[in-house]
């Protein structure tokens, strides 16, 4: 099954510290989506790629937030100087064009100490 | 800005009995209503959708309903099973389809 995969599962730091995450999604599908997932809470969009292109970024998104698709396959989502509320589950979506389904990844767990 | 409610957030039913989950969205320009469910530890997984130019749409046990005009939507579980207890999330994707918004979510038990 070649679906979306994400790197590393779980992260650990201290506050301050930078922390990068890697997604590669299905590859057939041109758009990517990072979300991040507090407990008991719906994915919240933070922002969306249309192949190498990042065409929308949520207003959640700080600027020690950053993602990147430079070849428009795999993305890499950086946070610069974590602070705790950076606590969550990141997690990565792929889809075809069009109102289509997003087929998410298993996320990345990342804990600020 | 966009917004999509969700109720109940948590639902218990006894094994065999139906659940029902409803949502409503606030931007009338989304056209396209996924749901997911979500196992504890796991990723979130597609398990229908809708679109705008339809009513309603059944697959097995699992049926949904869309009323534009009211901009609300629910998912009808029947003959609920003990694996069906998960957390499950509507969404509604704005004209374009990229950006998705989910509700906060309903937490289905289902008892043997």
């Amino acid at each position: 099954d070649t679906g979306v995969s994400q790197n590393p599962r779980h992260k650990i730091t201290k506050r301050g510290q930078n922390v990068t995450f890697r997604c590669d999604p299905i590859s057939e599908h041109n758009r990517l989506y990072w979300y991040r997932q507090t407990l008991g809470q719906g994915p919240e969009f933070l922002t969306y790629f249309q192949n190498e292109a990042q065409l929308e970024k949520s207003r959640l998104l700080s600027d020690r937030f950053s993602a990147e698709r430079p070849k428009g396959s795999f993305s890499t989502l950086e946070i610069q100087r974590t602070e705790q509320g950076d606590s969550a589950m990141y997690l990565c979506a792929s889809s075809l064009e069009g109102p289509q389904p997003q087929h998410f990844g298993d996320g990345t767990r990342l804990s600020i100490l | 800005g966009e917004n999509v409610e969700q109720h109940p957030s948590t639902l218990s039913v006894q094994e065999g009995d139906s659940a029902v989950i409803k949502c409503t969205y606030s931007d009338s320009a989304s056209n396209y209503f996924p749901w997911y469910k979500q196992e504890l530890g796991k990723r979130p997984q597609l398990i229908i959708d809708i679109r705008s130019n339809v009513g309603e749409k059944k697959d097995q046990r699992i049926a949904v309903t869309l009323n534009k005009t009211a901009k609300h939507f629910s998912l009808h579980i029947t003959e609920t099973q003990p694996e069906d207890s998960a957390v499950y999330f509507c969404a509604a994707s704005i004209t374009g389809g990229f950006k998705t918004i989910f509700g906060a979510g309903t937490r289905l038990f289902v008892k043997a």
